[in-house]
């Protein structure tokens, strides 16, 4: 069974530049979270689905930063403009019912440059 | 914030020899889970310890829970070199909805 899968799994980009990251959760979860891990802030959660539908943005930082779940197996994070300081690496993780395990996805590394 | 802090931040050991991690939260917990992330990889759930559970064993693993102190451990037995990982604990809240919140981590390198 494949897992949570993230595109693009690096992305460089000058400041200013949209960036739009992807994500598949395993099929059957029903909860999306995307999180954001640099070595300063650690891992922070930034928004989570149930059922596509965005349920806490609460950690999204800007509103630069927004996220969509047009269906129960993509989402995406977009970041416009992008800035220095939005590198990071961006993990998607999905669950079933909210439960624990999160699965993790490998990540998307971000350079703002 | 971050919900759980992790003790040491770095550990260093010789393989065979057991690792010990800690790990400090804030609020009430419904669970507490330990996860390991390899070098530019996705975290790994490792074992999970449910708020009326106060130890739990999986192969060579071992995790406490004191809910009085608001604090876990986890143990590792007979590391090898391929434990070389960051380890997190994370939290499950009991209110605040679906929200996992994880410590900052410890990076365990076992030398071979």
């Amino acid at each position: 069974d494949a897992g949570v899968i993230q595109s693009p799994r690096h992305e460089v980009t000058e400041m200013g530049q949209e960036v739009t990251l992807r994500c598949k959760p395993i099929s059957g979860h029903d909860y999306l979270f995307w999180y954001r891990q640099t070595m300063m802030r650690g891992l922070e959660l930034l928004i989570y689905f149930n059922n596509n539908v965005p349920i806490d943005d609460s950690g999204m930082p800007e509103d630069r930063f927004s996220a969509k779940m047009p269906n129960a197996s993509f989402s995406t994070l977009k970041i416009q403009p992008s800035e220095p300081r939005d590198s990071a690496v961006y993990f998607c993780a999905s669950s079933f019912e909210g439960e624990a395990p999160l699965h993790f996805g490998n990540g998307t590394r971000l350079t703002v440059t | 914030s971050q919900q759980g802090e992790e003790d040491p931040q770095a550990l260093s050991i010789q393989e065979g020899e057991n690792a010990t991690m800690n790990c400090s939260y804030k609020t009430s917990i419904n669970n507490l889970q330990w996860y390991r992330q390899n070098s530019g990889r996705g975290l790994v759930h490792l074992i999970l310890i449910r708020s009326n559970e106060r130890e739990k064993h999986s192969g060579r693993l071992r995790v406490t829970l004191d809910t009085s102190k608001k604090s876990s451990s986890l143990l590792i037995t007979a590391s090898r070199a391929a434990d070389t990982a960051s380890y997190f604990c994370a939290t499950d809240a009991r209110t605040g909805g679906f929200k996992t919140i994880f410590g900052a981590g410890t990076r365990l390198f076992v030398k071979a």
